[in-house]
């Protein structure tokens, strides 16, 4: 069983829809907790930050479970602009950035 | 462009080729970090360094593999004997030496081994 564990997708969904993604992780000691996304073909960018208490970025809206050790991401009014692979990565290590990263799950959106 | 650099962006070599990559990271970051990421995956942690030294090693880096960071700037990644399932894309990544502090990929070596 993989560390963190992401639906593959792809969700192909109109512009204008809201959409979930969710991620699980297995390592209970993991100690911060990110979404990244990544174009085709191009290295992962850090989206956003999760927290226990929720937190919002824009459209992008992450929520942390640790006692359920699960992590979303909405999208609200999905653009164009929103196609990418989708990252769920935990980081491991207290002391330094061991980032562990899900396969992503991919998202096309179309008008 | 003061991001990491990665060089070259793509390289296509014989199986049984020897390969380096250089990474070039942000310049005042001491900390840097190689992964690999194959097509469907994403990536995964290969090594660490925190200045010049090696501080862990993924059991993915086989004996095949083997990292430096000489003088605790650029830093490189040999691949010895490649194998066709070496075929990926190599990142690098850095970071100043503060928990939590954010890590900055490089546009990723690709790898293809024919």
């Amino acid at each position: 069983r993989k560390e963190v564990e992401q639906d593959p997708g792809p969700f192909n969904v109109p512009e204008g829809a809201t959409v979930a993604f969710n991620c699980t992780y297995s390592n209970s000691a993991s100690q911060s907790f990110f979404w990244y996304r990544q174009d085709c073909r191009k290295e992962p960018k850090l989206l956003m930050s999760v927290y226990s208490s929720g937190n919002e970025d824009g459209r992008f809206t992450a929520q942390l479970n640790r006692a359920s050790q699960y992590i979303s991401l909405l999208i609200r009014d999905s653009k164009l602009s929103d196609s990418a692979t989708y990252l769920c990565v935990v980081n491991r290590s207290g002391g330094y950035n061991k980032l562990i990263f899900g396969a992503g799950t991919r998202l096309a959106v179309h008008p | 462009d003061t991001g990491v650099s990665q060089d070259p962006r793509h390289k296509i070599t014989k199986r049984g080729q020897n390969v380096t990559f250089r990474c070039d990271p942000i310049s005042e970051h001491n900390r840097l970090y190689w992964y690999r990421q194959t097509l469907g995956q994403g990536p995964e942690f290969l090594t660490y360094f925190q200045n010049e030294a090696q501080l862990e090693k993924s059991r993915l880096l086989s004996d095949r593999f083997s990292a430096e960071r000489p003088k605790g700037s650029f830093s490189t990644l040999e691949i010895q004997r490649t194998e066709q399932g070496d075929s990926a894309m190599y990142l690098c990544a850095s970071s100043l030496a503060v928990s939590g502090n954010t890590i900055y990929f490089g546009e990723g070596s690709w790898l293809t081994v024919v």
